[in-house]
């Protein structure tokens, strides 16, 4: 079964860092591109950033909202994928997913998600 | 940054309705637009992607069309399942971005 799951949510200070796991299942990781989104309580969907695959050199984009703070990372051995958070605010608290993107007919398309991992900043 | 405003943003419909869902990008993105459909407390779920095309699994009560700046998705004959809050996404260029979603909800 294709699965992502996330891990590594919890409460952390402002100013605080932390670093979330995502652990693909069912697939090869290096094939696909990784990206993360968020969604603040009550709110949308706000993507985050992205990593390309192995063939387009692991290369990483960034909303601007995250740029500096926050860094994608991969290490397709263990299929997993990582986002650290630094220099938390209490404006990223929200519910964090990892998605796989896959490519249909040169689409980039989001199609599966894992269940997501709350982050809590808060004094 | 391109901004996908979605109306309504919040509907209601009954039972066997048909509704319909619109999303209008502030600039051209030809087709790469996708729509999830996302439940309260789940991660969302890919429903289309290039506007019109149906994601593996996806029934065919939905639909999409559209192109450049305004795309809309349809529902046909509503089941309780079918309520819930839906959002269009556009990858024509970074940053990705979605709209600020249109929750469904039951007459």
């Amino acid at each position: 079964e294709v699965q992502l799951v996330e891990s590594g949510g919890g409460l952390v200070q402002p100013g605080g860092s932390l670093r979330l796991s995502c652990a693909a299942s069912g697939f090869t990781l290096s094939d696909h591109y990784m990206d993360w989104v968020r969604q603040a309580p009550g709110k949308g969907l706000e993507w985050l950033g992205r990593t390309r695959n192995k063939a387009n050199s692991y290369t990483t984009e960034y909303a601007a909202s995250v740029k500096g703070r926050f860094t994608i990372s991969r290490d397709d051995s263990k299929n997993s994928v990582y986002l650290q958070m630094n220099s938390l605010k209490t404006e990223d608290t929200a519910v964090y997913y990892c998605a796989r993107t896959a490519v249909v007919v040169g689409n980039y398309v989001f199609d599966i998600w894992g269940q997501g991992t709350m982050v809590t900043v808060s004094s | 940054d391109i901004q996908l405003t979605q109306s309504p943003s919040s509907l209601s419909a009954s039972v066997g309705d048909r509704v319909t869902i619109t999303c209008r990008a502030s600039q051209g993105i030809s087709s790469y637009l996708a729509w999830f459909q996302q439940k309260p407390g789940k991660a969302p779920k890919s429903l289309i992607y290039a506007a019109s095309s149906l994601q593996s699994g996806v029934p065919s009560k939905f639909s999409g069309s559209g192109s450049g700046t305004d795309f809309t998705l349809t529902i046909s004959s509503l089941q309780p399942e079918d309520f819930a809050t839906y959002y269009c996404q556009q990858y024509k260029s970074y940053p990705l971005t979605f709209g600020q979603g249109t929750r469904l909800e039951i007459k």
